[in-house]
């Protein structure tokens, strides 16, 4: 099955400095890549996403990049707040709507 | 517009006994995804229910089966729990369609087995 790794498992940097969290997949079929991001005790929200078909995608300060070929994904937060820290979490899937297979998560702090 | 639902939030078990989690998805989904996330992990895929019937499944034990309703809410059932069943079980859903689909979660049931 998809095996997802999430790398670092703790990031600590200062305000609007910026972030990269970086994931790699071991399925070839998986075509759909989703950040999720987790506040202590709250339900993932999805924050951004991109397919295969797609190199990179913005939203604001977030971006994701894909390297098919190599079979792995980054997530880059620019001029980062302390409203940005939580756990933060990478998935890989065949299809969007199918079995998310996640990483392991990267706990992201940001000090003022 | 409710989004994903859950009950209840909190549930203390003892090994050997069963549960029941419910779970009512955001208005106008019909797909309904379970996944079990242990302390300090990423949430893991247990199954998918779609059109009543369990669509995909992740690599759980029997011990773990689910039931979609015509109402597209769902439930998962764990029996003879274990210490390790002890976890935030979180329900997401989705609408089945060709296009991209972003599966929205529920605020989980957090399970403790004794």
């Amino acid at each position: 099955g998809e095996n997802v790794e999430q790398h670092p498992s703790t990031l600590s940097v200062q305000e609007g400095d910026s972030a990269v969290i970086k994931c790699t997949y071991s399925d070839s079929a998986s075509n759909y890549f989703p950040w999720y991001k987790q506040e202590l005790g709250k339900r993932p929200q999805l924050i951004i996403d991109i397919r295969s078909n797609v190199g990179e995608k913005k939203d604001q300060r977030i971006a994701v990049t894909l390297n098919k070929t190599a079979k792995h994904f980054s997530l880059h937060i620019t001029e980062t707040q302390p409203e940005d820290s939580a756990v933060y979490f990478c998935a890989a899937s065949v299809n969007s709507g199918y079995a998310l297979n996640f990483g392991k998560g990267t706990s992201l702090l940001v000090t003022p | 517009d409710a989004g994903v639902t859950q009950s209840p939030t909190h549930l203390i078990k003892t090994r050997g006994q069963q549960v029941t989690l419910r779970c009512s998805p955001k208005s106008g989904h019909d797909t309904v995804s379970w996944y079990q996330q242990a302390l300090g992990q990423g949430p893991q895929f247990i199954f998918q229910y779609y059109e009543e019937e369990e669509r995909q499944r992740g690599n759980f034990p029997d011990r773990f089966s689910g039931h979609q309703f015509p109402n597209y809410s769902s439930e998962l059932n764990v029996n003879a729990l274990l210490l390790g069943d002890s976890a935030l079980y979180l329900c997401a859903s989705s609408l089945n369609r060709l296009t991209i689909v972003e599966q929205y979660f529920g605020p989980g049931t957090r399970l403790t087995v004794t």
